[in-house]
């Protein structure tokens, strides 16, 4: 399965934007690149997901390297209660059903 | 839309005992996904089942099993239980009537302690 690298933790100011880096340097042409977070006492949660082009949501926006290598989550105004684990997940439509996590980044949010 | 459901939230179980948890999914949803969430090896798969069936199955030993029902409920048991079976187990439903890119839903998960 194609590896994903993301720092072990990041902080950020109140009403900031935040950009949440992804490396995954072996990506295949048909994964997926998924985002999940995790807010504490809480099951994952689903963020975004894209496969070239960049995504916006309610809640984020992708934005996914021309060669596909990276990808960054971006939070427009991070607030309190963005603090969470950002794990970033690569799927193939093709094969594993299942989410596969890493270690994910701690997101710090300072007031 | 209610969310998903896990019961019971919390279990205390003795080594060698046995535990059987419940997840029932969003209505509508026919896969069910477990996980497995401890500090040491983070986020696991354990199996996945849609329409009954398992479908996917992650690297546990025999002793974790599962099924699901006709009304997409999902039980999840655990045989002799080890003190490593210590975990935040987790739920999570999709729609997923082909291929796997839907969102999957979590549950707020089961915190099992075996002592």
């Amino acid at each position: 399965d194609a590896k994903t690298t993301q720092p072990n933790s990041m902080e950020s100011n109140e009403e900031e934007p935040v950009h949440l880096p992804c490396n995954h340097s072996t990506i295949s042409g048909t994964d997926y690149i998924h985002w999940y977070r995790q807010l504490p006492s809480q099951g994952p949660e689903y963020v975004i997901h894209g496969l070239t082009s960049n995504v916006n949501n309610r809640m984020a926006s992708l934005a996914i390297a021309e060669d596909r290598k990276s990808s960054t989550l971006i939070l427009h105004r991070a607030t309190l209660r963005d603090a969470a684990v950002y794990y970033c997940i690569l799927r193939d439509p093709g094969s594993a059903r299942q989410l596969t996590f890493g270690s994910g980044t701690q997101l710090t949010v300072l007031p | 839309k209610a969310g998903v459901t896990q019961t019971p939230r919390y279990l205390i179980k003795t080594r060698g005992q046995q535990v059987t948890l419940s997840c029932s999914p969003i209505s509508g949803h026919r896969s069910v996904s477990w996980y497995q969430q401890t500090p040491g090896q983070g986020l696991q798969f354990l199996f996945e089942y849609f329409s009954e069936t398992q479908r996917n199955k992650g690297n546990f030993p025999g002793r974790f099993s599962g099924r699901q029902f006709s009304n997409s409920r999902s039980e999840m048991n655990v045989s002799t239980l080890e003190l490593g079976d210590s975990a935040l187990y987790l739920c999570a439903s999709s729609f997923s009537p082909t291929g796997d890119l839907g969102e999957q839903y979590f549950g707020p998960g089961t915190r099992l302690t075996v002592t």
